[in-house]
């Protein structure tokens, strides 16, 4: 079945710097993949997805990057607030199965 | 709009007893799912249900029942608990499935075996 492997598992930045979150899939034959923010006592929540035939999405802050040929993506997250300070998870869906990573804890100083 | 909802958000129970994690949706979602959240694991998929009186097993079924008798309502039994259940248990839905569908998920359900 798919693996999907989540980097790094902790991330520390200071509030204004980038932050990057990486994924590898192992199922080439995945095409769909979301990325989900988890605060603290609550359930996770779609931020942005990407299907295979695109190839990078942005939507304000945040962006998604995908390598269909090296099997990554990446989560990017610019100019970071403390309300950013979340678990994210990645995500690979492949003929109805959806796949998560393991999680990176994000924690945004001010 | 209450959307999806979980109860109890807290239980605490022994080895060998049965527990039901109840699951209830407003917005007549077709897709139903059960995931456990664990250290180390991130969410991991149980069972999931496409429709009232369809389930399928996930990628970890075993030691857990679901039912779907009506489309908002989906539980989760463990028939027979055990340490290793010990978990955050989160319920989701969805209006097109995991193939590209957005899940909606509950606040979770925090269960302690001992």
């Amino acid at each position: 079945g798919e693996n999907v492997e989540q980097h790094p598992s902790t991330l520390s930045v200071q509030e204004g710097d980038s932050a990057v979150i990486k994924c590898t899939y192992s199922d080439s034959a995945s095409n769909y993949f979301p990325w989900y923010k988890q605060e603290l006592g609550k359930g996770p929540q779609l931020i942005i997805d990407i299907r295979s035939n695109v190839g990078e999405k942005k939507d304000q802050r945040i962006a998604v990057t995908l390598n269909k040929t090296a099997k990554h993506f990446s989560l990017h997250i610019t100019e970071t607030q403390p309300e950013d300070s979340a678990v994210y998870f990645c995500a690979a869906s492949r003929g109805g199965k959806l796949t998560f990573g393991q999680g990176t804890i994000l924690t945004v100083h001010p | 709009d209450a959307g999806i909802t979980q109860s109890p958000r807290y239980k605490i129970t022994e080895t060998g007893r049965q527990v039901t994690l109840m699951c209830h949706q407003t917005w007549s979602h077709s897709y139903m799912f059960w995931y456990r959240q664990d250290l180390g694991h991130g969410l991991r998929l149980i069972y999931y249900s496409a429709a009232a009186d369809i389930t399928d097993k996930g990628e970890v079924p075993d030691g857990y029942v679901v039912s779907r008798s009506k489309t908002e309502n989906f539980p989760l039994t463990l028939e027979s608990a055990t340490r290793s259940q010990t978990s955050v248990y989160f319920c989701a839905s969805s209006l097109q499935g995991l193939l590209t569908g957005e899940l909606f998920f509950g606040e979770g359900s925090r269960l302690t075996v001992l």
